[in-house]
């Protein structure tokens, strides 16, 4: 079965660029969206976007200036970057994935917490 | 885009059912059956509940049920559990090709 993992740098310090990874394990890439999700403390779930396995892209709109998806198909690896990052993008990152662009999301990745701080 | 909209808190006893409502517009949940829900539990990975407004992965309760009526979605849960104690949340395709989520629900079993 299809297993996904996030990894990242836990803490940053603002304005910094965040990266995260999310390994895929159990399936190829191909033919599906693989999407990032995040959580902050307190509050729900945010969609940030999504990269196809042609490598097209997606992005909420409130984070699209700063958002950049990638896919490394040969690694079974999918990225973010995030950039100018503040104390609002604190939060637990999900990765997940997707059979189509509106598709529902399953599995997930465990999620890895993200702390921006001075 | 402007997340849907959910109540805060429902809650229910034990064998009781309880409906948790998801309202977008006619942008967004009105205009597809492409509505699904997740269920979080505190330190976990949200899981898939339901998909396409009223699908049933393998392996989910038929206590869960969902619905659409307008732009306003629903989730049903029958003969609430203990372990149905958790934070709901709805999610919309949108007709940006977006994807939108509520702003969830925390179920509370008496």
């Amino acid at each position: 079965q299809v297993q996904l993992q996030e990894s990242g740098p836990g803490l940053m310090k603002p304005s910094e660029t965040l990266s995260l990874t999310c390994t895929v394990s159990g399936d190829s890439m191909s033919i599906y969206y693989w999407t990032w999700i995040r959580q902050p403390a307190g509050k729900g779930l945010e969609w940030i976007g999504r990269i196809y396995s042609s490598g097209s892209t997606n992005y909420n709109p409130s984070l699209k200036s700063r958002v950049t998806l990638s896919l490394d198909t040969s690694k079974n690896q999918f990225s973010l970057k995030l950039t100018s990052v503040t104390a609002a993008d604190t939060a637990v990152y999900y990765c997940a994935r997707a059979l189509w662009e509106g598709g529902w999301f399953d599995p997930w990745g465990q999620g890895t917490l993200v702390t921006v701080s001075s | 885009q402007s997340a849907l909209t959910q109540p805060a808190s429902v809650s229910g006893s034990p064998g009781q059912s309880i409906t948790i409502s998801c309202t977008g517009t006619s942008s967004d949940v009105g205009s597809y059956n492409y509505v699904s829900w997740y269920q979080k539990h505190p330190g976990k990975a949200p899981k898939l509940m339901i998909y396409d407004v009223s699908n049933r992965p393998s392996g989910v309760s038929n206590r869960f049920s969902g619905s659409k009526s307008g732009n306003t979605a629903s989730l049903t849960i029958s003969g609430l559990q203990a372990e149905d104690e958790a934070d709901y949340y709805c999610c919309s395709y949108t007709s940006s090709t977006t994807l939108v989520f509520g702003g969830g629900t925390k179920l509370t079993v008496l």
